[in-house]
Formats: C-alpha cells, sequence, structure tokens
C-alpha cells in the first residue's frame, strides 16, 4: 500500500510569508502527527489530529497551525515565516496513535 | 514528564563490527520504546519497537534491542555492521500519561568505516 506522501518536498519562502505543507497518510490510517526537525533542536512535537479533531498540541507558537480533513489528509499552516522556522517537517500517520507511526519522507522548508 | 537521552551523538564502528546505540529514558510510569533510523532527506523508518513483553525486540536490517527497566534502558545492538548501516538513529519514547506524543532522542549518527 502507499506510504505517507508530503508535498512539497522542498520550500523556498521568504521571511514574514506564510507557507502550506501538505500529508496524505496511509489509506485507513485516522491520526496525523506533525514534526519539526532541526539541527539545534531535533525532532519537536506539533500537533496531532484525529478524525478532524485537534487531539494534542505541542509547545509551538500560535503562528503553526493544521488541520485534517474528512479523508483524513491533513495541512499544517506557518504564518509569518521567520528565519528560524527554517526545518524539515515531518509527518506521521497511524491507526492507533505514536505507537504505530509511519513517516513521510518531510517536506524541508527553507525561510529566507 | 519523560525524556530519552542518546549518549553519544556520532558513533564509528568498523564494517563487521558491533553496532551499540545507547539509549537511557525517564519516564514516571512504563513507557512504550522505539528506534527510528533516518537516511539522509529521508523520514524516519522504524527498526523495532517495544510495548510489553519480551524485553528482547528484534527488529529489521539485524537490529535488536533489549529494554531493560532497572537500568532505564533500551539500547540497539547489531553484531555486524555494514556500509548501508550508516545513518542517523534515534530513540524514541510513549507513555500514556504524557499528552500523547512521542517524545525522541537526539540521534546518533553512526558511521561505518570500510
Amino acid at each position: 500500500k502507499a506510504g505517507v506522501t508530503q508535498t512539497p518536498r522542498y520550500l523556498i519562502k521568504t521571511r514574514g510569508q506564510q507557507v502550506t505543507l501538505s500529508c496524505s497518510p496511509i489509506s485507513g490510517h485516522r491520526s496525523v502527527s506533525w514534526y519539526q526537525q532541526t539541527p539545534g533542536q531535533g525532532l519537536q512535537f506539533l500537533f496531532e489530529y484525529f478524525s478532524e479533531t485537534q487531539r494534542n498540541k505541542g509547545n509551538f507558537p500560535g503562528r503553526f497551525s493544521g488541520r485534517q480533513f474528512s479523508n483524513s489528509r491533513s495541512e499544517m499552516n506557518v504564518s509569518t515565516l521567520e528565519l528560524g522556522d527554517s526545518a524539515l517537517y515531518l509527518c506521521a500517520s497511524s491507526s492507533t496513535g505514536p505507537y504505530g507511526y509511519t513517516f513521510g519522507s518531510g517536506t524541508r522548508l527553507t525561510v529566507v | 514528564a519523560q525524556s530519552v537521552t542518546q549518549l553519544g551523538s556520532h558513533v564509528s564502528v568498523s564494517e563487521g563490527a558491533l553496532v551499540l546505540l545507547r539509549c537511557n529514558y525517564s519516564s514516571s510510569v512504563p513507557p512504550y520504546l522505539f528506534w527510528y533510523v533516518q537516511y539522509p532527506n529521508q523520514g524516519l523508518q522504524l527498526l523495532l519497537k517495544y510495548t510489553t513483553g519480551a524485553t528482547l525486540v528484534k527488529g529489521i536490517n539485524g537490529f535488536e534491542a533489549e529494554f531493560k527497566k532497572s537500568e532505564t534502558s533500551f539500547h540497539l545492538t547489531k553484531p555486524s555492521a555494514h556500509m548501508s548501516d550508516a545513518a542517523e538513529y534515534f530513540c524514541a519514547a510513549y507513555a500514556s500519561n504524557n499528552n500523547n506524543d512521542m517524545r525522541f532522542g537526539a540521534g546518533t549518527r553512526l558511521t561505518v568505516k570500510p
């Protein structure tokens, strides 16, 4: 079966702009989680969506938001981009929660 | 709150040598424990996981890990390193009382010398 698909793979944005990243989970998976990966901070949890509801949220400012659609696809949005938002954004899907994660290949966001 | 510590940000071994990557966790309740591998410009791939039951867990690509509650450890081993094992490895923990998110260690970059 198809894996977790993240689009786009690479993105370059200017400070102050906003960006939307997309994640299509494995068919049948209802849980989608987002992580930010940077060399300095490592992997940090952003939020988790389950059946269109945000179930958990990490410690990120309100500029980071997300949503999940009825087909379980999820988007995350970052507004007013800062240089420090440059990172690899990873999406993971699961049918059962964090103990069954399958990760996508990520979207590498560069803010200039 | 739980946390995960990986000892050694870089580990270098010769091809054919034992691989040992160390992971310690802290958690107020027994956690589920995981090892993931990440190749350049890729996402994370699950190597193995411990949930309950047998404490020695076998994973893909010849890796295994042992859950030692008394030592709060979950070290990853492979008897004989292969060049293709060169990658970054992440230990992670999830505890059901912790806001439902998985906590990752800082990662260990494994280099395999010919």
